[in-house]
């Protein structure tokens, strides 16, 4: 079946714009997760959402972070006024369930100039 | 608090010879842990994972893993590698205790090189 999909697989943007990064997750999965991966740095946790209940948003790295899924499906991370920092690749995962392996998708590259 | 040390950067193995990537992990309750693949310009890819149970563990493409509750280890074994096994390996752990978030945290990665 199809596995999770995110879009645009690369963004290019200037200091200071703001970016969305869709992710559409495996069908029936309820559980989304959203991460960043950084040159040698490994994967950090951004946010997790988990059916109706409210987000864990504790791996968020500003409040030019934010994140929604609507509809228990697709999910849209959002950063506001980006700084070059944000670079990064961008990972969207999701499983059938809270806690069960997750599949990520292909990531979208972000790069800041 | 949980954590994930994958010490080596980089592993080189000769096709044909056994590997090993090396994991060790910290959290407070029961360790819940995963290995995931990373080929160039790809997501990560599911290869196996520990709740309970038998302490090797078989995954995807000949992989295997062993879990060590004493030394707070799982490492990624291979009996034979194979050039295309060459990619970027993590570990991950999560609290399976219920008191923690479902978020993982994942090691630094290590870099599998195999040599024809």
């Amino acid at each position: 079946g199809a596995g999770v999909s995110q879009s645009p697989s690369n963004k290019v943007t200037e200091k200071g714009k703001d970016v969305e990064l869709r992710c559409d997750p495996i069908s029936g999965h309820t559980a989304l997760y959203w991460y960043r991966q950084s040159l040698g740095q490994g994967l950090e946790f951004l946010i997790y959402f988990q059916g109706n209940s409210a987000p864990d948003k504790s791996g968020l790295p500003s409040d030019r972070f934010s994140a929604e899924r609507t509809g228990g499906s697709v999910s849209t991370l959002t950063i506001q006024r980006t700084q070059q920092e944000d670079s990064a690749v961008y990972l969207c995962a999701s499983s059938l369930v809270q806690g069960n392996e997750q599949y990520f998708g292909p990531g979208t590259r972000l790069t800041v100039t | 608090a949980q954590s994930v040390a994958q010490p080596e950067d980089q592993v080189n193995v000769a096709e044909g010879n056994p590997l090993t990537v090396k994991c060790t992990y910290s959290v407070s309750g029961n360790p819940y842990l995963f290995w995931y693949v990373q080929y160039p310009n790809r997501g990560l890819q599911f290869l196996l994972k520990y709740i309970t149970g038998d302490n090797l563990v078989k995954g995807s493409y000949g992989f295997e893993a062993e879990f060590n509750k004493s030394q707070t280890s799982f490492h990624l074994k291979k009996p034979s590698a194979l050039v295309s096994d060459s990619a970027l390996y993590f570990c991950a752990v999560r609290d399976g205790s219920g008191a923690g978030s479902y978020q993982l945290t994942f090691g630094k990665g290590t870099k599998l090189s195999v040599i024809p």
